[in-house]
């Protein structure tokens, strides 16, 4: 699976939108995209993935570039409950590829 | 109605011991893995197994025994403990190929 690479940190106010950024540029056809986060002392939580185009649910926006070497995610309005470690994760879809977290970037909401 | 669960949350034992962990959900996936988190925070993933049938098995210590009696259940037994075996130690489940993961809440194990 393609390796990824994030920002280790970044600050973000409080009801404003949070992008997150990622680099995977030697993604292969087959890989998708999937973003993770763990919250403190929790297990990690899914929150989106994606092949090429954007993606939207109840959680956030996934954005991948054209030539899909790296990706946004976009949390629309931050809250406090959101600060996190966010894990940017590149894998095969269909096989039974391990999930494999790199370091993240943690994200801290501030009022 | 918790969806991945994990027995016992903390776990504080001495060096030797021998220790087990649980895990059970209910969401109907097909594929369960046990991963560790160690004190740097990196998540790397132990074992996984698919309808009972192992189908990763990470560089682990022989020491440590995953046991998947159906597919709703992947128990973790632990030989020898050893002080680097601390850490905290994640149940997940996913309906494979490619749904996302849903995780436990964690095992706190120390060691001591």
């Amino acid at each position: 699976d393609a390796k990824t690479t994030q920002p280790p940190s970044m600050d973000c106010a409080e009801g404003r939108a949070a992008n997150l950024p990622c680099n995977h540029s030697t993604i292969s056809g087959n890989e998708y995209v999937y973003w993770y986060r763990q919250i403190h002392s929790q297990g990690p939580q899914y929150i989106i993935h994606g092949l090429k185009n954007n993606e939207t649910n109840e959680m956030a926006s996934l954005i991948i570039t054209e030539d899909r070497k790296s990706s946004t995610l976009i949390l629309p309005h931050a809250t406090l409950r959101d600060t996190a470690v966010y894990y940017c994760i590149v894998r095969v879809a269909d096989s039974w590829g391990k999930l494999q977290f790199g370091a993240g970037t943690q994200v801290v909401v501030t009022p | 109605d918790t969806a991945v669960s994990q027995t016992p949350k903390y776990l504080v034992t001495q060096m030797g011991n021998d220790k087990s962990i649980k895990c059970e959900q209910n969401l109907g996936h097909d594929t369960m893995y046990w991963y560790k988190q160690d004190s740097k925070k990196f998540l790397k993933i132990m074992f996984s197994y698919n309808n009972k049938e192992l189908i990763i098995n990470e560089t682990v210590p022989n020491r440590f025994s995953p046991k998947s009696p159906d597919k709703a259940h992947l128990n973790l037994h632990i030989n020898s403990l050893e002080l680097g075996d601390s850490a905290v130690y994640f149940c997940a489940s996913s309906q494979e190929p490619g749904g996302g993961y849903t995780f436990g809440s964690g095992t706190r194990l120390t060691v001591v």
